[in-house]
């Protein structure tokens, strides 16, 4: 079964920094782009992230370039996000998703870790 | 990159046909052929229903179906059930490297 397991979320103030992971198993995962789509509370999707299955190739979306690092361990099937100078507005509940920006077909998703930035 | 254009709601009675709408510019949506449906129940993960303008991946009921016309994508589902009663995303590739989704629409089954 194809399954990725985020964790990593928490509460966090202002300015800090957290590092999400994201567990994958059932499908060879070092020849899978994958990526980190957010979602704030009450809100729409969000696309973060995206990487190319060897690492070589990263995107970013604007709001978050600079700030997030996204990077893979493909000996351990793990694909992680550093968040670093956290805002309130990056409050949001974040997906890792099997699936690359250039034609945003995430065909699986994790169950979603949430963070929380607040004083 | 601004968000796709959905209705915030739409509705349907049980075996009726509904379709929702997702409004880009030619940058995005009428650019390319990489539009997808998203299904998300709630505090649950979003699940891809058609990808591609209007594949649909395996599992996935072919009471669902997607199509375009110039900037605007259109999921249809036919013959309405109380299970599709979910929150649906747009999104398209925006070019530059870039994706963006709709602010989403609310699937009321009647």
């Amino acid at each position: 079964e194809v399954q990725l397991l985020e964790s990593g979320g928490g509460l966090v103030q202002p300015g800090g920094s957290l590092r999400l992971s994201c567990a994958a198993s059932g499908f060879t995962f070092s020849s899978s782009a994958m990526s980190w789509v957010r979602q704030a509370p009450g809100k729409g999707l969000d696309w973060v992230s995206a990487i190319s299955g060897s690492g070589d190739t990263i995107y970013y979306a604007d709001s978050v370039k600079g700030r997030f690092t996204i990077s893979r361990d493909n000996s351990k099937n793990t694909l992680y996000l550093q968040i670093n100078s956290l805002r309130a507005e990056d409050t949001a509940v974040y997906y890792c998703a099997k699936g690359y920006v250039s034609n945003g077909r995430f065909d699986t998703w994790g169950q979603g870790t949430l963070v929380t930035v607040s004083s | 990159q601004s968000a796709l254009t959905q209705p915030p709601s739409a509705s349907g009675s049980p075996g009726q046909s509904v379709t929702i709408s997702c409004t880009g510019t030619s940058s995005d949506v009428g650019g390319y052929n990489y539009v997808s449906w998203y299904q998300q129940y709630p505090g649950k993960a979003p699940k891809l229903m058609i990808y591609e303008v209007s594949k649909r991946p395996s599992g996935v009921p072919d009471r669902f179906s997607g199509s375009k016309s110039g900037n605007t994508a259109s999921l249809t589902v036919s013959g309405l059930q109380a299970e599709d009663e979910a929150e649906y995303y747009c999104s398209s590739y925006a070019g530059s490297n870039n994706l963006v989704f709709g602010g989403g629409t609310k699937l009321t089954v009647l």
